[in-house]
């Protein structure tokens, strides 16, 4: 069955830098484009980032484009997210997900369990 | 950016009403790439709906989307006790794939 389980959070301080990952099994990572969404406490869903299923093609959200890097290892079958400059409103779950072939026109069905990233001195 | 705005924030209904979620975009949402997720307090999101109107697999038939262009509908025709969550639409279709700030279904 499909699994998607994240590493990598914990407490940073401001400014600070952190690489999240996101190890996949139970299915051909190489076919599908991947995703990381993000939920700060007690509030809504924020996509962060995605990237095609080979890695040529990269997009960010707004609020983290030129301070996060997604990136994956099709060898090893695991996402990342470099995360640096972090300020204290990326304070959040970050979850890992899987959509379809293309990064947009694919729904998201497969969530990994989130990573708790707290920005905080 | 395409913009989501879900209304309303919260709706109070009773188990065996029928729940009503609306979702507008602030621009066409490219071929219907709408999709509706639900959430309970501390599980990731769950798939519901995709395509506007096309339900995820096992998921019960009394969850129906619809709408196209930039207007959109989830429908739960008779709540069931599990059904009190928070619901979100996204849309898929542009990047950056925006979210709604969410609808919180709540026992009345």
């Amino acid at each position: 069955q499909v699994q998607l389980v994240e590493s990598g959070g914990g407490v940073v301080q401001p400014a600070r830098s952190l690489r999240l990952s996101c190890a996949a099994s139970g299915f051909t990572f190489i076919s599908y484009a991947m995703h990381w969404v993000r939920q700060a406490p007690g509030k809504g869903l924020e996509w962060v980032a995605g990237i095609s299923y080979d890695g040529s093609t990269k997009y960010y959200g707004d609020t983290v484009r030129g301070r996060f890097t997604i990136s994956r290892d099709n060898s090893k079958n695991t996402l990342y997210l470099q995360m640096d400059s972090l300020r204290a409103e990326d304070t959040a779950v970050y979850y890992c997900v899987r959509s379809g072939p293309v990064i947009e026109g694919s729904f998201y069905v497969y969530w990994g369990q989130g990573t708790l990233v707290t920005v905080s001195s | 950016e395409i913009v989501l705005t879900q209304s309303p924030g919260t709706l109070s209904l009773s188990p065996g009403e029928r729940a009503t979620l609306s979702c507008r975009a602030s621009q066409s949402v490219s071929s219907n790439y709408l999709a509706w997720f639900q959430q309970k307090p501390g599980q990731a999101p769950r798939l519901l709906i995709y395509g506007s109107s096309s339900r995820a697999t096992g998921i019960p038939d009394r969850f129906s989307g619809s709408g196209s262009g930039t207007d959109f509908t989830l429908t739960i025709s008779r709540l069931g006790p599990e059904d009190f969550a928070v619901y979100y639409c996204q849309q898929y279709g542009r990047s950056p794939q925006t979210f709604g700030q969410g609808t919180k279904v709540e026992i009345k």
